[in-house]
């Protein structure tokens, strides 16, 4: 099936410790993008890319990190730094055309607790 | 930057009451879109609107784009308890280029 998958679904952290999320598609999208979900505070962007090898920073970008070496792949790095780690982080692709987004395909999402 | 403002946060209807939900851009935007995401779930899109002034439907959503496209609404005749769950808008972010940013999202609960 064509769709995004993210992995873990659930993880627990230690403080202090980094983590990684998972995230393929397998929709030839050109664009990705990282969500971070709090409640009553909606979707904020973390980091996006619309390239493989680029990605430019969203509006929370601190204590995160990524990469696009692939097309498929947008993996997030939580670092120790982010104060406040623990939410549900989705990702998601899009088709592009110029300068104009398509829609949104989410994955699952990975719920992230920091004990 | 661009600021994507929704409201109301929550909305609590009696199944068979209509629902309004409305998004407010403090830029002129391109187009918008607008997700649906059920309790536990992921956001699934539902519609993008692009001209100004466009009414789009489907079945009981109906999707507006104001004439100035800084805000919209979605409003939903007869509620059902399939309606359950957080609708959010979403906006190109301003002179970003692939940027979207969405509003914080209205959770709609629907009584039986």
């Amino acid at each position: 099936d064509g769709g995004i998958t993210q992995s873990p679904k659930y993880l627990f952290r230690k403080e202090g410790q980094n983590v990684t999320l998972s995230c393929e598609q397998n929709l030839n999208h050109d664009a990705m993008y990282w969500y971070r979900q709090d409640p009553g505070q909606g979707l904020r962007l973390i980091y996006y890319s619309q390239i493989v090898n680029d990605f430019q920073k969203g509006d929370i970008a601190e204590g995160y990190s990524v990469s696009r070496e692939k097309k498929e792949s947008f993996p997030l790095t939580v670092t120790s730094a982010q104060k406040n780690p623990t939410a549900f982080y989705l990702c998601a692709s899009s088709s592009t055309w110029g300068r104009s987004t398509g829609e949104l395909f989410f994955g699952e999402g990975s719920r992230l607790t920091v004990l | 930057g661009q600021q994507v403002m929704q409201i109301p946060q929550y909305q609590h209807v009696q199944e068979g009451e209509d629902f309004t939900t409305y998004c407010n851009s403090s830029t002129t935007l391109s187009n918008i879109q607008w997700y649906k995401q059920r309790p536990g779930g992921h956001p699934v899109f539902l519609i993008q609107l692009v001209k100004s002034g466009e009414v789009k439907k489907q079945k009981r959503l109906t999707f507006q784009f104001g004439e100035a496209k800084k805000n919209s609404s979605l409003h939903i005749t007869a509620t059902q308890t399939t309606d359950v769950g957080t609708y959010f808008c979403a906006g190109p972010g301003g002179t970003s280029y692939g940027k979207l940013t969405f509003g914080q999202g209205t959770i709609l609960t629907v009584h039986p």
